[in-house]
């Protein structure tokens, strides 16, 4: 079964900070990886899409790696501004299956 | 384009009583649609994967008897959550893919529906 893990599960810096979150998955046979963000009380916006033979995305200030090997994925905000603040959840499309699993989110602030 | 909306974005309702919750696609016809559910600070966990005209598809441990799903057309798929108890109040989260099978991966979401069960 597939279980993904995102650490930490809170994170508070400043702003102009920058920052990396991490996603673990157990079972390498992923479709891809997602990341989303999601604010309080609201649905998911997809940030980036990274599909099982890539390494990476890029989108502005944000940047997504992937090492199915190691069951790992990172997403690195730059230069991390107050309107970053909000819930980043990564997840994993299973192999064979439509099934998205995810992770439990990191919340992030960005203190002015 | 690809946007999705949800209707009610909130409802609180009596305990014992039936709740629908709806799905749109608003600009792309919907193959596949998904239902989640949200615990507060929890993640998203799947409750069903539906295709149009299809039955939809329960995951283990979620009864298909208190959380009715129909999806009969490629833009609406409703959630009724039957005989409503306080431990269904959650943050209900539909999505919407236009492929069916592993093209599936492009998933839509909506805003989410808050479900308070008093």
């Amino acid at each position: 079964k597939q279980e993904v893990t995102q650490i930490p599960a809170a994170l508070s810096v400043p702003e102009g900070e920058n920052l990396v979150l991490n996603c673990s998955f157990t079972d390498s046979a992923i479709y891809n990886l997602q990341w989303f963000r999601q604010d309080p009380g609201k649905g998911l916006t997809s940030l980036l899409l990274i599909q099982s033979s890539q390494r990476e995305q890029t989108s502005g200030r944000l940047n997504a790696s992937l090492d199915k090997s190691s069951g790992r994925s990172t997403l690195y905000i730059a230069a991390s501004q107050p309107g970053d603040s909000a819930t980043y959840l990564c997840a994993a499309l299973i192999q064979g299956a439509q099934k998205l699993v995810f992770g439990q989110g990191t919340r992030l602030t960005i203190n002015p | 384009g690809a946007v999705v909306s949800q209707h009610p974005s909130w409802v609180i309702c009596k305990s014992g009583t039936s709740v629908k919750i709806e799905c749109r696609s608003l600009d792309f016809q919907a193959t596949t649609m998904f239902w989640y559910r949200q615990f507060p600070k929890q993640s998203l966990m799947l409750m069903a994967t539906s295709n149009e005209g299809s039955k939809a598809t329960y995951e283990q441990g979620v009864e298909k008897d208190k959380f009715l799903i129909n999806h009969a057309s490629l833009t609406l798929s409703t959630l009724t959550v039957t005989s409503a108890h306080p431990e269904d109040s959650s943050f209900y989260i539909c999505s919407a893919s236009p492929f069916r099978g592993e093209g599936a991966d492009t998933q839509y979401f909506g805003p989410g529906t808050r479900l308070t069960v008093l």
